[in-house]
């Protein structure tokens, strides 16, 4: 099945700074990347996805990157805010949708 | 409702014991997932149901786990004799309609923690 692997597991950085998280997956077929944010004590939330038919994906100060080739796509994230400090997934799916493989989740902290 | 809602929100039990935990998914979705997170993991898949099709129960964990989920409502996890490994917070999704690439929208999840 597939495998996910997210990095780094802890992330600090300073307000207004970039953060960059990346993630690797095993399965090439698998076509569906969307990343969620959970902050404390609250529900995941898909804040980004790409499909596999785009390299790059961008809303305001969030991107995310694909490439196929070496399976990987990383979450870009620039001027960074205290309220992006959140815990943050990746996850991989394909076209058996009913399963998405998560990462193992990125502690983003912001210090102002 | 306006989203995913989980009961109870915290569950204390001893070893042993059998628990439920409930998930009601957002109205019209069809599609409704069941994920296991443990303290600083990511989310492990349980077990999917979609409609009236049969459920894909590959990540319940051993026999002592177990889920149902009535038409397109209400879905309940059992999870019978009880051991500390299954202290998670476990986690409910749905989604409209269970189509390739969908949003998954979370409840809040049951913190679930075995004495």
């Amino acid at each position: 099945g597939e495998n996910v692997e997210q990095h780094p597991s802890t992330l600090s950085v300073q307000e207004g700074d970039s953060a960059v998280i990346k993630c690797t997956y095993s399965d090439s077929a698998s076509n569906y990347f969307p990343w969620y944010k959970q902050e404390l004590g609250k529900r995941p939330q898909l804040i980004i996805d790409i499909r596999s038919n785009v390299g790059e994906k961008k809303d305001q100060r969030i991107a995310v990157t694909l490439n196929k080739t070496a399976k990987h796509f990383s979450l870009h994230i620039t001027e960074t805010q205290p309220e992006d400090s959140a815990v943050y997934f990746c996850a991989a799916s394909k076209n058996n949708f009913n399963k998405f493989y998560f990462g193992s989740g990125t502690k983003l902290n912001v210090k102002p | 409702g306006a989203g995913v809602s989980q009961s109870p929100s915290n569950k204390v039990t001893e070893k042993g014991k059998d628990v439920e935990l409930r998930c009601d998914p957002i109205s019209g979705h069809t599609a409704l997932y069941w994920y296991r997170q443990r303290l600083g993991q990511g989310l492990e898949f349980l077990i999917y149901f979609q409609g009236n099709s049969a459920p894909d129960k590959s990540g319940l964990p051993s026999d002592r786990f177990s889920a149902e989920r009535t038409g397109e409502s209400v879905s309940t996890l059992t999870i019978q004799r009880t051991q500390q490994e299954d202290s998670a917070v476990y986690l409910c999704a749905s989604s409209p309609s269970g189509t390739t690439n969908e949003k998954l929208f979370f409840g809040s999840g049951t913190q679930l923690s075995v004495l």
